[in-house]
């Protein structure tokens, strides 16, 4: 079975052009996250969404940020414009029973300079 | 903001050898979840527990859940190099009809053969 599946695995990009990040949910899961990963500060929720409305975007940092989910196989995360502070590794991830049982893609690996 | 603590933040053992990883909080969660994650790859998840007082196993792993649901601990038995990864807790907080999962920053655990 295709687990969550993200694009791209890895992007370097120069500060101030636009990031798109891509995600395809697990078919059948109603809910979709976007995480990001830092030594520093861990793991941090950026936004989830239920049956494809966001639901609770007070993760994400700032208006540079943007989530859509057009509809239940797909999502994009955007970063307009980018910045080197937004250097993570981006993780899409979805479940059909909340957070209980969750299941991550492989991340996108981020790198601003 | 409900924050999760986890201890040791690096762990370095030989084979063979017990560890115990923990993960603490002064907020109740509704559940308490622990993943594991390998460099590369997103986190997966390895166990839930509900109950207060809850102790589950799998395989070598041992994971508890404090009586007041505040805190949890991972006990591994005669460690091999496989283990090698960070392990991450999770508190899930279903109250107010809305999902946080809330993640510790990680335990990184390299079992040496």
């Amino acid at each position: 079975d295709a687990g969550v599946i993200q694009s791209p695995r890895h992007e370097v990009t120069e500060m101030g052009q636009e990031v798109t990040l891509r995600c395809k949910p697990i078919s059948g899961h109603d809910y979709l996250f976007w995480y990001r990963q830092t030594m520093m500060r861990g793991l941090e929720l950026l936004i989830y969404f239920n049956n494809n409305v966001p639901i609770d975007d007070s993760g994400m940092p700032e208006d540079r940020f943007s989530a859509k989910m057009p509809n239940a196989s797909f999502s994009t995360l955007k970063i307009q414009p980018s910045e080197p502070r937004d250097s993570a590794v981006y993780f899409c991830a979805s479940s059909w029973t909340g957070p209980n049982t969750i299941y991550f893609g492989e991340g996108s690996w981020l790198t601003v300079v | 903001t409900q924050l999760l603590e986890q201890s040791p933040q690096f762990l370095s053992i030989q084979e063979g050898e017990n560890l115990t990883v923990y993960c603490n909080s002064s907020s109740v969660f509704s559940s308490l979840q622990w993943y594991r994650q390998e460099p590369g790859e997103g986190p997966v998840l390895l166990v839930t527990v509900v109950t207060g007082g809850e102790v589950k196993k799998l395989k070598r792993l041992t994971f508890q859940f404090g009586d007041a649901r505040k805190d949890s601990s991972l006990h591994i038995t005669a460690a091999q190099p496989g283990d090698t990864g960070l392990y991450l807790c999770a508190g899930v907080d279903s109250g107010a009809g809305s999902y946080q999962l809330t993640f510790g920053k990680g335990t990184k655990l390299s079992v040496i053969p």
